[in-house]
């Protein structure tokens, strides 16, 4: 299963609602990540988790909280979000070969629109 | 603070022809990858380079990378329209971040 599941596909929510982004991976990775992707624009990473370890945090604001709870599942919680959060939010997974590279494998997407 | 940059950011081309997109980056990196993004998709890892002077060639896409010059390519031989897409570079600047260049919007024309 060489896959990155991500739910809901698209999110329509309104600035005081509080909300959910789920990642999935069954691929033994212990590399998770986040980014923001607005349209016409390349993916800025948000969070690193390393062995569900929040690893890096790139200034992201707490209005977005996440959450690894296991080694297989990545969270993004969402509270209180203004309309220019309003993108696609990918997540991806990685592990090391023994090659050394770090090949990342991306889910599909969840689109949010923040009304 | 890491940049990275592409060249170009467009590129319109006809099918069966060559062309090179380039990757320059501001700081020494510890990987450097190649991504494609087709419309209204996900990401696609298509190379991961680790060491200067790295070749990787997958069909018609070839990935080099220069760690002295700071600067990555990707050369497309014999274009087709199935390789239209978005294709960014990314560096990894030894885990402390991850940045992705702004992107080559390629169109391949019959």
């Amino acid at each position: 299963d060489t896959e990155v599941t991500q739910t809901p596909k698209h999110l329509v929510m309104g600035m005081t609602n509080k909300k959910s982004l789920k990642c999935e991976q069954h691929m033994g990775h212990r590399a998770m990540y986040w980014y923001k992707q607005k349209a016409k624009k390349p993916p800025e990473l948000m969070f690193v988790y390393s062995y569900e370890k929040l690893s890096i945090n790139e200034s992201v604001p707490s209005r977005f909280s996440p959450e690894c709870p296991n080694s297989s599942l990545l969270n993004l919680h969402l509270h209180a979000l203004q309309p220019e959060d309003s993108a696609l939010y990918l997540c991806a997974s990685s592990h090391a070969t023994t090659a050394g590279e770090e090949t990342q494998y991306f889910g599909p997407g969840t689109r949010l629109l923040v009304l | 603070e890491l940049k990275v940059e592409q060249n170009p950011l467009f590129l319109s081309m006809q099918e069966g022809k060559n062309y090179t997109i380039y990757c320059n980056y501001s700081t020494t990196s510890d990987r450097l990858y190649w991504y494609r993004q087709d419309p209204g998709k996900s990401l696609e890892s298509l190379f991961v380079l680790l060491s200067n002077g790295a070749v990787k060639q997958e069909g018609r896409l070839m990935a080099s990378l220069d760690t002295k010059a700071r600067l990555s390519t990707l050369h497309i031989t014999a274009a087709v329209h199935d390789l239209s897409a978005t294709y960014f570079c990314a560096v990894d600047n030894y885990g402390q971040n991850f940045v992705f260049g702004p992107g080559t919007r390629l169109s391949v024309l019959p």
